[in-house]
């Protein structure tokens, strides 16, 4: 059975920093795709950053790109969203999700974690 | 980047009612379109991809249609348990952009 399991989250001032985690089990994680997606309170879901299974290749939305950092470690199943200069536009629920298929033929997003709540705020 | 708009963003449908979403692209996407059905307080999951292509264990009363940049979800006999928001997303070209949801309630 797949899971995937984040944790991290909490409370932090603007300006400061988090590192999300998302554990994954029951499929070959190195094998896939994983992303980030967000949902700020009572609004729709934004897509926040994804990285191809060897680690090799990632994107940005361009609302984070140079304050997160997607990672992964393929030899503990974990995927990572280093967080900086956080904003309170960033207060969301995030979640990793995971891709189905392999490669040119992956599709966005067959599984999902429960999802950490980042509130942002002084 | 590739926006993407659904409408309407909100209805109101009985049960038994025929439901279609629409979903445009500001550019050709491709088949690379899915769909997702969240519920309150719930993880978003996924119903649709590539289009057509129906989620294992999925119900077969959801369909999607669509190429370039329409894009039909359709709900044939709305249910109970169908009332909840629903988004597609695009995944053509980087960045992923979902669309603003259309949310379905109960008339």
């Amino acid at each position: 059975e797949v899971q995937l399991v984040e944790s991290g989250g909490g409370l932090v001032q603007p300006g400061g920093s988090l590192r999300l985690s998302c554990s994954a089990s029951g499929f070959t994680f190195r094998d896939h795709y994983m992303d980030w997606v967000r949902q700020a309170p009572g609004k729709g879901l934004e897509w926040v950053s994804s990285m191809t299974g060897s680690g090799e290749v990632t994107f940005y939305a361009d609302s984070v790109k140079g304050r997160f950092t997607i990672s992964r470690d393929n030899s503990r199943n974990t995927l990572f969203l280093e967080m900086n200069s956080l904003r309170a536009e960033d207060t969301a629920v995030y979640y990793c999700a995971k891709y189905s298929g392999y490669g040119s033929r992956s599709y966005p997003f067959d599984y999902w974690g429960q999802g950490t709540l980042v509130t942002v705020s002084s | 980047d590739i926006q993407m708009t659904q409408s309407p963003s909100a209805m109101s449908a009985s049960v038994g009612d025929r439901v279609t979403i629409t979903c445009r692209a500001s550019q050709g996407i491709s088949n690379y379109l899915a769909w997702f059905q969240q519920k309150p307080g719930k993880v978003p999951k996924r119903l649709i991809s590539a289009t057509s292509s129906l989620q294992s264990g999925v119900p077969s009363r959801f369909s999607g249609s669509g190429s370039g940049t329409e894009f039909t979800l359709t709900i044939s006999g709305l249910q109970p348990e169908d009332f909840a928001t629903y988004y597609c997303l695009q995944h053509n070209s980087y960045p992923v952009t979902f669309g603003p949801g259309t949310k379905v309630d109960l008339k």
